[in-house]
């Protein structure tokens, strides 16, 4: 199984301020095939499910602010929010989707 | 509006059997893969199964940690897919989710499974 790892696992920020987390996989996620990544970012707000932000690494779900933004290829990706906003609190997870089906542990964000 | 809704989660002990519905809304649901995926604060998220479509013959696929124990299916006539877990363990307690589609673009709210004696 692909392994995720995202870093940091919390970090608190206030609004306004750009923030950045992590995710490597074990294997590269890149299918050659077609040049895509198969990662997505999740955000899960407390009490609710997750919900999808990101696919393809970069590309944005319908409706998803464009302050949220995914870029990284093969091993290393970032999933960057230009400007924290307080509706931002969530639970940020990784997702891949090439080989099986794995989630990273999740990335706490909290706002101060 | 895509909505999935979960049921049939519940109180069981180890070794115990149960099944999970998922009845969805809002789209054409024999067009998309459906899954169940997990979570529990031991594991976090967990990706259980998956079910393609009549096209695929309804390939079905398994978390190594579920095979041989859970088998998913779907009823396309009643936009439903379905979780039959059997040999239930501990660490098979969490919340479930029904999701749809390559990856996840909507969940439901889940059903809790408590494995416990």
């Amino acid at each position: 199984n692909i392994m995720m790892t995202q870093s940091p696992s919390s970090l608190a920020v206030s609004a306004g301020e750009k923030v950045t987390m992590s995710c490597k996989s074990s294997q590269s996620v890149l299918y050659s095939s077609n040049q895509k990544n198969y990662l997505a970012w999740y955000q899960q707000k407390p009490g609710q499910s997750p919900k999808l932000l990101i696919y393809w690494a970069s590309t944005r779900e319908s409706g998803v602010p464009d302050r949220f933004t995914g870029s990284g290829s093969g091993t290393d990706f970032t999933l960057t929010i230009s400007s924290v906003q307080a509706e931002d609190l969530a639970v940020y997870y990784c997702h891949q989707y090439l080989s099986s089906r794995t989630f990273g542990g999740g990335t706490k964000l909290e706002i101060k | 509006e895509v909505k999935l809704e979960e049921s049939g989660g519940g109180l069981v002990q180890p070794g115990g059997s149960m099944k999970l519905s998922c009845v969805a809304s809002g789209f054409t649901f024999s067009n998309y893969w459906m899954n169940w995926v997990r979570q529990s604060p031991e594991k976090g998220l967990e990706w259980v199964a998956e079910i393609r479509l009549k096209s695929n013959n309804y390939a079905t696929h398994y978390a190594e940690s579920v095979k041989g124990r859970f088998t998913i299916s779907r009823d396309d006539s009643k936009s439903s897919v379905y979780l039959q877990m059997n040999n239930l363990r501990a660490e098979d307690t969490g919340i479930y989710y029904c999701t749809r589609g390559f990856p996840f673009d909507y969940w439901g709210q889940g059903t809790t499974l408590t494995v416990s004696s």
